[in-house]
Parts: C-alpha cells; structure tokens; sequence
C-alpha cells in the first residue's frame, strides 16, 4: 500500500512567523495531496489540496507545493496566528484509491 | 447542504462487550463513506470504507466490522471489545468520483475508552 511520511511530528514558532510541514509518499502514480487541520476532540477538516498538474497553490495564508519527481509535497503557513495551532495532516490516494491514506500528524503550536 | 452525523460522541465499555457506532449522511445520495480510527496521539488508520450499500473494503484485519444497511448508514462494530480497541472513531464521507479519491469530509467523532 500507499506509505506516507510526515514531518516533524511537533513544531513550535511564535506568532507571526512561518511554519512548514512536509510530507513523502511512496507511490509515484498518486496525484491528489490535500491537508487537513484538526483541532482538539473534532474530526479534520480540509485546509487546501493540490492535483499533480500543478506545482504550487496558495489560499491565502497557507500554500501547498508538490515536488512529483522527489514525491513529497509541504504545507506552507505564513504569519503564523494562535488559531493555527492544531495538528495537522497530510494525505495521498490509498486504499484502492478511494479512499486516504493519512501521515502521523504535526502538532503546529504557535506561540503569542 | 450536506452533514454528517456520527453517534454516540463518547463511550466506554468494558472488555468483551459489543460495539455499535452509528453514523449518517444527509444532503447527498450514493456517498462513499469511511471508517478511520485515531489513537491518542497518533495518526488516522483506515479501517473500512464503502462505496455503495453492501460493498465493504477491510483495510485492517481486526476485531472489528461494519455494515451499510442503506444509503447514507454506516455502522462499526465489534462483538467483543479488546483494550487496543480503544481510540477517537471517525466516519467520514466523499462524493462518488469513480476511481479518484477526493475531499473527505468527516464527523465530530467518537470516543471510545474500553476499560
């Protein structure tokens, strides 16, 4: 199956600066890569995605580059504010393709 | 709009018991629907999805199982709960697209504590 790596597992930055997490996957045909936020006791949610047409997509504050030839992908997020903090995943196609396979999770706490 | 309703939020039980975690979706027809469960700490782990009534896909073998007795149901559930059992339960959902996975959208969840 599908084999997604996420790091770091935890990330500290104060309030204003910039947090990026970053993601491998294993299978080279996949070609959707969203994340997820989650806060704390409720399900994720989706925070941005990106298909493999394309290289770079930003909403805001928070972009999503996608390096195919290297398989790995990263969430960027700028100026950083204390809702940020929460644990957020990245996911590839998995279970048949159907479904996703999800990385281990970054606690991002943004720091006043 | 659509919405996802899983239940009950919070459970515990104790070893050897049964399972039943309901969840529905309203707002949408012929949904693929997910179970994933999280243990404290950790990440998601796929553990059935459905993409239409009476079609289960197991991805971990387990104690566990699940059904899709209409539509917009889907149930887990086990006959006899171990400690490992234990975790944040999530439904979640996705409109059909074939063979491509897309957004998933999840419920608020349920906690499961097996003592």
């Amino acid at each position: 199956g599908e084999n997604v790596e996420q790091h770091p597992s935890t990330l500290s930055v104060q309030e204003g600066d910039s947090a990026v997490i970053k993601c491998t996957y294993s299978d080279s045909a996949s070609n959707y890569f969203p994340w997820y936020k989650q806060e704390l006791g409720k399900g994720p949610q989706l925070i941005i995605d990106i298909r493999s047409n394309v290289g770079e997509k930003k909403d805001q504050r928070i972009a999503v580059t996608l390096n195919k030839t290297a398989k790995h992908f990263s969430l960027h997020i700028t100026e950083t504010q204390p809702e940020d903090s929460a644990v957020y995943f990245c996911a590839v196609p998995g279970g048949g393709r159907r479904a996703l396979t999800f990385g281990s999770g970054t606690r991002l706490q943004v720091q006043p | 709009s659509q919405t996802i309703h899983q239940w009950p939020a919070t459970l515990v039980q104790p070893v050897g018991s049964p399972l039943s975690l309901e969840c529905t979706v309203e707002g949408t027809s012929n949904p693929n629907l997910y179970w994933y469960r999280q243990a404290a700490g950790r990440g998601l782990q796929l553990l059935f999805y459905s993409v239409g009534i009476g079609q289960i896909s197991s991805e971990v073998p387990q104690n566990l199982s699940a059904s899709r007795p209409q539509d917009r149901q889907f149930i887990l559930s086990s006959k006899k709960l171990l400690l490992s059992d234990s975790g944040f339960y999530l439904c979640a959902w996705s409109f059909t697209s074939g063979s491509v996975a897309g957004e998933l959208f999840f419920g608020e969840g349920s906690r499961l504590t097996v003592l």
